[in-house]
């Protein structure tokens, strides 16, 4: 199995570019979520899908902040315009959860560290 | 709000002394609880989980102990390898988000583990 796959690993881009972020959860899993982590406020979770569908985007930090999911294989997080302060690693992760209250272990990608100047 | 936290920042040992990592929380409703390893420019790795209504758990070399009194988990490495150096997580989750049931990972702030040879 190849894991969460996501890219760029590396993004570097200047203050008001749109960036967008791609994932490929682990096949057969139905529940998908994106996460920021920096070093002052840790790791965070922006975004959670459950079969494709938005379920708690409580933690995604504003407008500038969209993410979809168009299939079970496939999401994106974009960020128009971008910040330096967004700078951070961005991780995707995903799980087997079906929606109910799950303790299903999720299973994180190698992360997308983006540097804002 | 509450959250999970870490009482050590860092801890190192010598290559095949036990090693003790805690975490406390302050949710008395989480009812699963994770430990998370964290590698140099990788995402967070799953190491062992614990459900509320146990106090202990092994794996292969690592024990997760919770403590629900005093709301304190602790991870137990035995015989630390150099391997072992990395950023330990715990996170918790809670059941229930706002009106929306799954498992909502709550991470705390991690331990950075040196293993010295």
């Amino acid at each position: 199995d190849a894991g969460v796959i996501q890219s760029p690993r590396h993004e570097v881009t200047e203050m008001g570019q749109e960036v967008t972020l791609r994932c490929k959860p682990i096949s057969g899993h139905n529940s998908l979520f994106w996460y920021r982590q920096t070093m002052m406020r840790g790791l965070e979770l922006l975004i959670y899908f459950n079969n494709n569908v938005p379920i708690d985007d409580s933690g995604m930090p504003e407008d500038r902040f969209s993410a979809k999911m168009p299939n079970a294989s496939f999401s994106t997080l974009k960020i128009q315009p971008s910040e330096p302060r967004d700078s951070a690693v961005y991780f995707c992760a995903s799980s087997r959860a079906s929606g109910r209250a799950s303790t299903d272990t999720q299973y994180f990608g190698p992360g997308t560290r983006l540097t804002v100047l | 709000g509450e959250s999970v936290g870490l009482h050590l920042p860092t801890l190192s040992v010598q290559e095949g002394d036990n090693s003790i990592i805690n975490c406390a929380y302050s949710n008395s409703a989480s009812d699963y609880f994770i430990w998370y390893k964290q590698e140099s420019g990788k995402g967070p790795q799953f190491i062992i989980d614990i459900r509320s209504n146990m106090d202990k758990r092994q794996g292969q070399r690592v024990t997760v102990l919770l403590n629900k009194t005093v709301k304190h988990l602790s991870l137990q490495i035995a015989a630390t390898q150099p391997g072992d150096s990395a950023v330990y997580f715990c996170a918790e989750i809670l059941a229930y988000a706002g009106g929306t049931s799954y498992g909502k990972l709550t991470f705390g702030q991690g331990t950075i583990l040196t293993v010295h040879p």
